[in-house]
């Protein structure tokens, strides 16, 4: 059973330009959050998708937008690069079910981390 | 503003001995708890969850403890193992309808010495 996978695995970028990361999630789930870990911090939820529609949204601005696909996969797209968008960009996925259910709980994938020159 | 705190970066415990990690979060509208472990170039591994209607639930070596009057929770492994040397996240989230946002700490530097 695979679990959530994510590509690429590191990707350099450089100021102003865009970039496109993907999201595979967990077999059997439905819904897909990405997640944004600044280095020594916690990570911090940028936004949700659930039925190919983004159902929440952290505090980032619009630069970033998201999609998900109706085999639920998902694209964290970043418009006009900033040096402060370099992190380690997570993609969670579950299953909306009762809480503390197996499938209700975010299962992460490993990550893509971002460097903006 | 900081909802969720994990104020120690790091801990250091010999092998058999018992790991206490500590969090404290400010929002009492949140109803659920889990505890991620991170291994260097893995993402945030589940752990152990619990509701706010516990203060307690067990999983093995793993416990977590809720104190909701205090809005502290804490997890206990026990016995700690090296293997057990990893960064540990705790989250808090609220109920919506379904759609649910982990708010995380920014974690603590486990070290489980031989």
């Amino acid at each position: 059973d695979a679990g959530v996978t994510q590509s690429p695995t590191h990707l350099i970028k450089t100021r102003g330009q865009q970039v496109t990361l993907r999201c595979s999630p967990k077999s059997g789930h439905d819904t897909v959050s990405w997640y944004q870990q600044a280095l020594g911090q916690g990570p911090q939820f940028i936004f949700q998708y659930y039925e190919e529609e983004e159902r929440q949204r952290g505090n980032f601005p619009d630069r970033f937008s998201g999609h998900q696909f109706p085999n639920y996969s998902s694209e964290l797209n970043v418009n006009a690069l900033l040096l402060g968008d370099s992190a380690l960009y997570l993609c969670a996925s579950n299953s909306r079910g009762p809480r503390g259910g197996d499938k209700n709980i975010q299962y992460f994938g490993a990550g893509t981390r971002l460097s903006v020159l | 503003d900081q909802q969720v705190k994990q104020n120690s970066p790091s801990l250091s415990v010999q092998e058999g001995r018992i790991s206490i990690l500590n969090c404290d979060y400010t929002n009492s509208m949140f109803d659920y708890f889990l505890w991620y472990k991170k291994y260097p170039a893995e993402g945030p591994t589940f752990l152990i969850s619990i509701s706010s209607i516990k203060d307690k639930n067990e999983d093995g070596r793993f416990t977590v403890f809720l104190n909701k009057s205090a809005k502290h929770l804490s997890l206990h492994i026990v016995p700690s193992q090296p293997g057990d040397s990893a960064v540990y996240f705790c989250a808090a989230s609220r109920y919506q309808g379904g759609s649910e946002k982990l708010v995380f700490g920014k974690g603590t530097k486990l070290t489980v010495n031989p």
